[in-house]
């Protein structure tokens, strides 16, 4: 069965440090979304993708975040200057983005973001 | 931001018996339900889902169940299997063009018990 994959599992970083997150949406998948879930909170939308632009964003997402589609398979987040407040469990999620009003989201295994 | 309530965060049921997960949503806009478990160290895996044009949805052991007028959802697996213990997640979203962002519930700890 298809599924999203994340690299790394876990990163480790310096405050301040850039760091980039990578997935692998599944393959016929049209949006892709990143989310992220702070320990002991709710999974939190960040952003969504479509047609090679972000299609919404939430008030998180802000200039420090910016996600890319490098080439036919990665879809990655990259966080320019890493805060404390961005440790976190980040997920990748994927969608067909052809069923409308019920267009069901995949998610990864995610990528754990500490920042020290 | 209170969207989606899942107002228990632990349930503990005998294996063999019915388990139900209950979730709560003030935003009259979704219009699309769905059910995801979690174990731990990993992502959410998607389980089940209703549109707001339905009721009910059934998948072998899961059964959704949709109250519109009660802005009510609840997750019925049976019969329970220790496998199902784990962490389940209601979520929505309200379908307007491109946005599809889902808001998740807090999350239920389900134990079955052997």
């Amino acid at each position: 069965e298809p599924e999203v994959t994340q690299t790394p599992s876990h990163q480790v970083t310096q405050m301040g440090q850039e760091v980039i997150l990578r997935c692998v949406p599944i393959s016929n998948h049209l949006y892709f979304y990143w989310y992220r879930q702070i320990l002991g909170q709710k999974v939190e939308f960040l952003v969504s993708f479509y047609n090679n632009e972000i299609s919404e964003k939430s008030e998180i997402f802000d200039d420090q975040f910016s996600v890319e589609r490098p080439d036919g398979s990665n879809f990655t987040l990259k966080i320019r200057s890493t805060k404390l407040e961005d440790s976190a469990m980040y997920f990748c999620a994927s969608s067909e983005g052809t069923g409308g009003r019920t267009d069901t989201q995949y998610f990864g295994p995610g990528t754990r973001l500490t920042v020290l | 931001d209170q969207q989606v309530k899942q107002n228990s965060p632990s349930l503990s049921v005998q294996e063999g018996r019915i388990s139900i997960l209950n979730c709560d949503y003030t935003n009259s806009m979704f219009d699309y339900f769905l059910w995801y478990k979690k174990y731990p160290a990993e992502g959410p895996t998607f389980l089940i889902s209703i549109s707001s044009i339905k009721d009910k949805n059934e998948d072998g052991r899961f059964t959704v169940f949709l109250n519109k007028s009660a802005k009510h959802l609840s997750l019925h697996i049976v019969p329970s299997q220790p496998g199902d213990s784990a962490v389940y997640f209601c979520a929505a979203h309200a379908f307007s063009g491109s946005a599809r962002q889902l808001t998740f519930g807090s999350g239920t700890q389900l134990t079955v018990l052997p």
